[in-house]
């Protein structure tokens, strides 16, 4: 079984700044990571992908995210957020043959003016 | 736009009733999974079909059901409806295996 782990629930930003959103997941087989944006009253929006090849991933909206094989880790990085980047982040995994999404709790993401 | 369309957006229902959600996958897309996000659980995996065929289940209670039609769109029916099955149902499709799974608006489920 696969399992992730988002430790901050919420993350606050000054626009314009750097943002970091955590992700470790735990699995005894190989895995694809995902992440998924959910902006407030909407569906979930594939952000980035890993399914092989260079550890850094780039996805949408300037976003990316790097696959750490030894952490077990896949962080999210922008290099400066925008108001509109304001929503709810979800790492998600699946073992490689096994199409089931486990997702971690979310990361909320305020934006500062 | 995803491509996925779900339907209703919205479900006003009673405890011990039975509703259906319904979606439809991306044009070519085989797989269709079902998700339900709540406040206490989070996003929890339900279901998938392949082609009409189950393919895996996840944690869905027996009041649950879902089947896929011929024409690739699935129904979710819910049953014997308790307060607690409140939350929002996802659907996704996915071409594949090695394809990621794009995701509908949901359907926002309230049991009065």
């Amino acid at each position: 079984a696969q399992s992730v782990t988002q430790l901050d629930s919420q993350v606050p930003v000054f626009e314009e700044a750097p943002v970091e959103l955590r992700c470790n997941y735990s699995s005894s087989v190989s895995v694809y990571l995902f992440w998924y944006v959910q902006y407030p009253n909407q569906g979930l929006q594939l952000l980035l992908k890993y399914l092989s090849g260079s550890t850094l991933v780039k996805g949408i909206n300037g976003f990316e995210a790097e696959f750490n094989k030894s952490q077990t880790s896949f962080h999210l990085r922008k290099p400066s957020v925008h108001i509109s980047d304001t929503a709810e982040y979800f790492c998600a995994v699946s073992a490689i043959g096994n199409e089931k999404l486990t997702f971690g709790t979310g990361t909320r993401l305020t934006i500062i003016p | 736009d995803s491509g996925v369309t779900q339907t209703p957006k919205h479900l006003i229902t009673a405890t011990g009733q039975r509703v259906t959600l319904r979606c439809s996958p991306r044009s070519g897309d085989l797989s269709v999974y079902w998700y339900q996000q709540s406040l206490d659980q989070g996003l929890q995996f339900l279901i998938q079909y392949y082609n009409g065929e189950e393919r895996a289940k996840g944690n869905i209670l027996e009041r649950f059901s879902a089947q896929q039609f011929p024409d690739l769109h699935s129904e979710l029916n819910l049953s014997s409806l308790e307060l607690g099955d409140s939350a929002l149902y996802f659907c996704a499709s996915s071409l594949s295996r090695d394809q990621p799974q794009h995701f509908g608006d949901g359907t926002r489920l309230s049991i009065l």
